[in-house]
């Protein structure tokens, strides 16, 4: 089945203890990307990826990290997390390295808590 | 950069009755508009698209409008359906290499029974 898996779905942890959480997708997907979900904020982009070795800043990256060193996994790093960084994170994968006209296909989601 | 806004921020229909979300984007190359509906505990999912040669789009129960000049597009559901209730996110984009999708802040839609 296609689809973006991600890991863990809920975490609870406390400030400044790193946490990594992982996003694969089986679809051999050029374009990946982070968001994350806040109540009226909407969807605000933290990073993407084109393509393997290829990252960049979207509209919120401060305090999030991000690698591509294979085409399926696109893990987000938070190396001294936060409590603003409690949200509901999204890794989402689509065909086109460049063009921004194509599916993104969500992964169902990982609610972070930071006490 | 591109901004899209959403209103109503909450729509709460009868069964049956049409709902309609509009959405304006700020950004005239923008010429990509999708719609994502995202149900309760799940990532949001594509259900319909348009580009901006076309002026509508249909699929079923769903249709898309697209006016250009206004900068602003629509999501039309029909026959609404208490499997309908969810949130709706609208996006524009542009195509070029340093585009990006830009969402809107989302709708919460209610399908009463």
């Amino acid at each position: 089945e296609a689809q973006v898996t991600q890991n863990p779905r809920y975490l609870i942890t406390v400030t400044g203890k790193k946490l990594t959480v992982t996003c694969s997708q089986n679809m051999n997907h050029e374009y990946m990307s982070w968001y994350r979900q806040d109540p009226g904020l909407g969807l605000r982009q933290i990073y993407y990826s084109m393509n393997v070795e290829v990252t960049d800043k979207g509209d919120v990256p401060e305090g999030y990290k991000v690698s591509r060193k294979e085409k399926r996994n696109f893990p987000l790093i938070l190396e001294s997390p936060s409590p603003n960084q409690t949200s509901l994170y999204f890794c989402a994968s689509s065909f086109g390295g460049t063009a921004r006209t194509d599916t993104q296909y969500f992964g169902p989601g990982t609610r972070l808590t930071v006490l | 950069g591109e901004n899209v806004e959403q209103h109503p921020s909450t729509l709460s229909v009868q069964e049956g009755d049409s709902a309609v979300i509009k959405c304006t984007y700020s950004d005239s190359a923008s010429n990509y508009f999708p719609w994502y509906k995202q149900e309760l505990g799940k990532g949001p999912q594509l259900i319909i698209d348009i580009r901006s040669n076309v002026g509508e789009k249909k699929d079923q129960r769903i249709a898309v409008t697209l006016n250009k000049t206004a900068k602003h597009f629509s999501l039309h559901i029909t026959e609404t359906q208490p499997e309908d209730s969810a949130v709706y996110f609208c996006a524009a984009s542009s195509s070029g290499a340093n585009s990006k999708l830009t969402f809107g802040k989302g709708i919460t839609l209610s399908v009463r029974p």
